[in-house]
């Protein structure tokens, strides 16, 4: 079935330091959306992107979908404590009509102040 | 607050007794999800409706869970004869469907503890 993988699955960071965090998929993606969430929390939609090559921006956060639309990236400019938490990548299941997300194991991040 | 909301919060419970947990999803909502999240992984997938027509249900999903979504409003979860591996964060996710965007709104979830 399909897979969703994300690297790393840690990653500790002093404040102020850039992160990023990867997605692969083993098969290709109509899209692929990014959910946060906080520690005790739910998951938080960030983004959504559909284009093959795409890259969106919110802020501090930088999201591409690549050109064979089967990985992504989150990167994160400057971090903050606020960043805190595990991000998770998921996309629509193969044949699917979007319903359906396989999401990734994630990775949660940590800022040291 | 108008978002989705579950209830209970919390639910510890012995080996082998029923559990039933409720979903309200954002009112003007057509899909509704559920999923099971365990330490350390992301959401898994359970089951889906489209407004009261349950579309999916997970192969992973044992003849022991079964969900209803009357009316199309909200929706409840059953776990019977619950065993120790059901233990897990229980979310449940509403979107609008409109062919685009399908941006999921998860509840805060039920935490199930089996003892």
């Amino acid at each position: 079935g399909q897979q969703v993988m994300q690297i790393p699955q840690y990653q500790h960071v002093q404040e102020g330091e850039d992160f990023t965090t990867y997605c692969n998929s083993s098969t290709t993606l109509s899209n692929i959306q990014w959910y946060k969430q906080r520690p005790g929390g739910h998951p938080v939609f960030l983004i959504q992107l559909v284009k093959s090559g795409e890259v969106k921006k919110q802020k501090r956060l930088t999201f591409q979908f690549g050109e064979a639309k089967k990985n992504s990236s989150l990167h994160i400019t400057a971090t903050q404590t606020t960043d805190v938490g595990t991000y998770f990548c998921a996309g629509p299941t193969s044949g699917g009509s979007n319903y359906k997300l396989t999401f990734g194991k994630g990775t949660l991040l940590t800022v040291n102040p | 607050d108008t978002g989705v909301s579950q209830d209970p919060r919390h639910k510890i419970t012995k080996r082998g007794q029923n559990v039933t947990f409720r979903c309200d999803p954002i009112s003007e909502h057509n899909r509704l999800y559920w999923y099971r999240q365990t330490l350390g992984q992301g959401p898994e997938f359970l089951t889906y409706f489209q407004n009261e027509a349950q579309l999916e249900k997970s192969r992973l999903l044992s003849d022991r869970f079964s969900a209803e979504r009357p009316k199309g409003s909200f929706s409840t979860l059953e776990i019977q004869r619950t065993e120790q591996g059901d233990s897990a964060m229980y979310l449940c996710a509403s979107s609008l469907w409109t062919g685009g965007n399908n941006e999921q709104f998860f509840g805060p979830g039920t935490r199930l503890t089996v003892l």
